[in-house]
């Protein structure tokens, strides 16, 4: 159990268009979700928390208006890059958040998606 | 801010070699120390949740103990096998409702047939 997926898996696009990143938990809803991105030899970095229903919550440095979130169910959330420009390149990888034993928290995380602007 | 570190970068081992690597956290305020596995090009996988001092958690040949005073936590590899190949990651939850995890720069671990 506990399984996201995340699409697509890598992109290419042009500087200037839009891409649209899907997170989906497949066998549990998620009122939570995360976003983060990977730079090379780097630890991954929070970007957003989803959360459903209402407004995402950034990170200090974080664009809200370049990195458009939306969680519109328990299962889905969508990352999407506005006027996508070159340093925007990166790897991007969410996150759901569910409830374990203990009253604990655990995340399941998708497969990530490469995305290159060129 | 809070920093969790890993040891070391990377590491190579034989096949059957047993291996270990380090997670340091702040000891202050510790909630939680989570362990992934991440192979190339899949999810990272859910290992390990540590909340108590002195827990100790197995699956398979993974093990892992925490230290939450000394701020430490140690991933052990027994007979090390080359599916075992990965990054291995840590991280620690920071304060408040949402569990935002900050996580370490991870241990690649290559085992060699």
């Amino acid at each position: 159990g506990a399984v996201v997926s995340q699409h697509p898996s890598w992109v290419i696009c042009k500087s200037g268009t839009s891409v649209k990143i899907e997170c989906r938990s497949l066998d549990f809803q998620a009122t939570t979700m995360f976003w983060y991105r990977q730079f090379p030899k780097q630890s991954l970095m929070l970007m957003a928390t989803s959360n459903e229903g209402s407004k995402a919550t950034y990170e200090q440095g974080v664009e809200k208006d370049k990195f458009l979130i939306n969680h519109a169910s328990l299962t889905l959330s969508t990352l999407t890059v506005t006027s996508a420009h070159p340093e925007d390149s990166s790897f991007y990888i969410c996150s759901a958040r569910d409830t374990i034993a203990g009253g604990h928290y655990e995340q399941y995380f998708g497969p990530g998606t490469r995305l290159t602007v060129t | 801010i809070l920093n969790v570190e890993q040891s070391p970068q990377s590491l190579h081992v034989q096949e059957g070699d047993s291996t270990n690597f380090t997670c340091s956290f702040p000891s202050s305020n510790f909630y939680a120390l989570h362990w992934y596995r991440w192979e190339t090009a899949k999810s990272p996988e859910a290992l390990f949740v540590m909340t108590l001092n002195g827990d100790e958690k197995k699956k398979g040949r993974i093990s892992a103990t925490l230290n939450t005073k000394e701020g430490y936590s140690y991933l052990y590899i027994k007979g090390s096998q080359p599916e075992d190949s990965a990054t291995y990651l840590c991280a620690s939850p920071r304060g408040g409702s949402n569990y935002k995890l900050t996580f370490g720069k991870g241990t690649l671990l290559t085992v060699n047939p």
